[in-house]
């Protein structure tokens, strides 16, 4: 199957400060890769839509100008996590959509735990 | 997307076969069932999907009954390392948003 990478997988950072997480998708070319958001013991939330080229789409209650979202070439989304806070501590998890070659199937990265102190 | 409904949870003897039940009763005709799997503190894994024909690959086998309304996702012969969540989810194939919505999945414990 397609190979889709985060980096970093497990990140600290202390109050205040912004931080970035990368998706990228290592075989594959993808216009469009989500954001998603997993607190312990729970689902999958979708953040938002990242599109190559594009204003990323986001959720209802997700703030875009907390959590900036750069979708900068057909194989790179990044999310910002600006001013972050404690209650930000959580997995993030990108996906990315393969093309026809990958069967349009939707592959998933490792996800990046975050922990803000 | 439809929603689907899967049981909390489930439990397999190793070596035994695993069969994970899923209901998506408002399916479209144009929808997929989709199968992930998601292992503690890891992304979700792709596993199979599947329009209305049975499919098979070197992870599972995916049944879809002949109404589209239900499907069953078979591990033929589960190991410790098959537990995890399971996900059945519908989606448009190739929809121009095609992002997936997660339900709360399966929890599928194999046992030794």
């Amino acid at each position: 199957g397609a190979v889709v990478s985060q980096h970093p997988s497990r990140v600290i950072c202390k109050s205040g400060t912004s931080v970035k997480i990368e998706c990228r998708s290592l075989d594959f070319q993808a216009t469009t890769m989500f954001w998603y958001r997993q607190f312990p013991k729970k689902s999958l939330m979708l953040m938002a839509t990242s599109n190559e080229g594009s204003k990323a789409t986001y959720e209802q209650g997700v703030e875009k100008d907390k959590f900036l979202i750069n979708h900068a070439s057909l194989t790179l989304s990044t999310l910002t996590v600006t001013s972050a806070h404690p209650e930000d501590s959580s997995f993030y998890i990108c996906s990315a959509k393969g093309g026809i070659s990958a069967g349009n199937t939707i592959y998933f990265g490792e996800g990046s735990w975050l922990t803000v102190v | 997307d439809a929603k689907t409904t899967q049981p909390p949870s489930m439990d397999c003897a190793e070596g035994r076969a695993a069969n994970l039940p899923c209901n998506h009763s408002t399916i479209s005709g144009n929808e997929y069932v989709y199968w992930y799997r998601q292992i503690h503190s890891q992304g979700p894994q792709y596993i199979i999907h599947g329009l209305k024909n049975n499919e098979t690959n070197e992870m599972a086998s995916l049944i879809i009954t002949e109404d589209r309304k239900s499907s069953t996702l078979i591990l033929p012969h589960a190991t410790l390392r098959d537990t995890a969540v399971y996900y059945c989810i519908v989606r448009v194939y190739g929809g121009s948003q095609g992002n997936l919505i997660f339900g709360k999945g399966t929890k599928l414990s194999v046992k030794p």
